[in-house]
């Protein structure tokens, strides 16, 4: 069974600060999608990652892919109380197209 | 764009009726939809994978007969809650993918309150 460990799970910062989020597995998969979700709305896809070492930039977030596939982060620069949600990475099966998903990590932005 | 629709948005109903949840994507066909539960603070929880004019796979320990799915064109599933409890009262999203891709849009998501 694939898994994708996610951390942290909770992440309290200010407004200013940056911050990441790991995502780690002994499974290699065959892309990566990151989402985040707002209360009460379903996830938004962020940015799909599919070559290992790669690296992608969304304004403040920066996404990166293992060189081995395995593993990925997003880190946030100057964190603003607009990047508060849950942020979620999401592995995708080599069979079936089913995606593995990560615990989650609830990120809050004080201003 | 990747737009998934669900609908209802949000339901209430009685202990011991069932409930319809549709979800549609809506500028693009979806040979496969997928349907999540999600408990507060926590990630989603994968039910079951449906493709088009085929039967759903449900994961381990999702009873398929409680949890009706019906993939019947590439751009609406179904998902039927029967004889519903308050146990099943929880967040239902659904996502979709395109032939060929790895990228899932998700629906807005159904909030199901059980009475």
């Amino acid at each position: 069974t694939q898994l994708l460990e996610q951390s942290p799970q909770f992440l309290s910062i200010q407004e200013g600060e940056n911050l990441t989020v790991y995502c780690n597995s002994s499974s290699v998969f065959s892309s990566l999608q990151w989402y985040r979700q707002e209360p009460g709305e379903g996830p938004v896809l962020l940015v799909t990652v599919v070559t290992g070492g790669e690296v992608k930039k969304l304004k403040r977030l920066t996404f990166q892919f293992g060189d081995a596939r395995k593993d990925s982060s997003l880190h946030i620069t100057a964190a603003q109380p607009g990047d508060t949600g849950l942020y979620l990475c999401a592995g995708a099966n080599y069979q079936g197209g089913k995606l593995i998903f990560g615990q989650g990590t609830e990120l809050s932005v004080k201003p | 764009g990747a737009v998934v629709s669900q609908h209802p948005s949000w339901v209430i109903c009685k202990s011991g009726t069932s409930v319809k949840i549709e979800c549609r994507s809506l500028d693009f066909q979806a040979t496969t939809m997928f349907w999540y539960r999600q408990f507060p603070k926590q990630s989603l929880m994968l039910m079951a994978t449906s493709n088009e004019g085929s039967k759903a796979t449900y994961e381990q320990g999702v009873e398929k007969d409680k949890f009706l799915i019906n993939h019947a064109s590439l751009t609406l599933s179904t998902l039927t809650v029967t004889s519903a409890h308050p146990e099943d009262s929880s967040f239902y999203i659904c996502s979709a993918r395109r032939q060929g891709a790895s990228e899932q849009y998700f629906g807005p998501g159904t909030r199901l309150t059980v009475t």
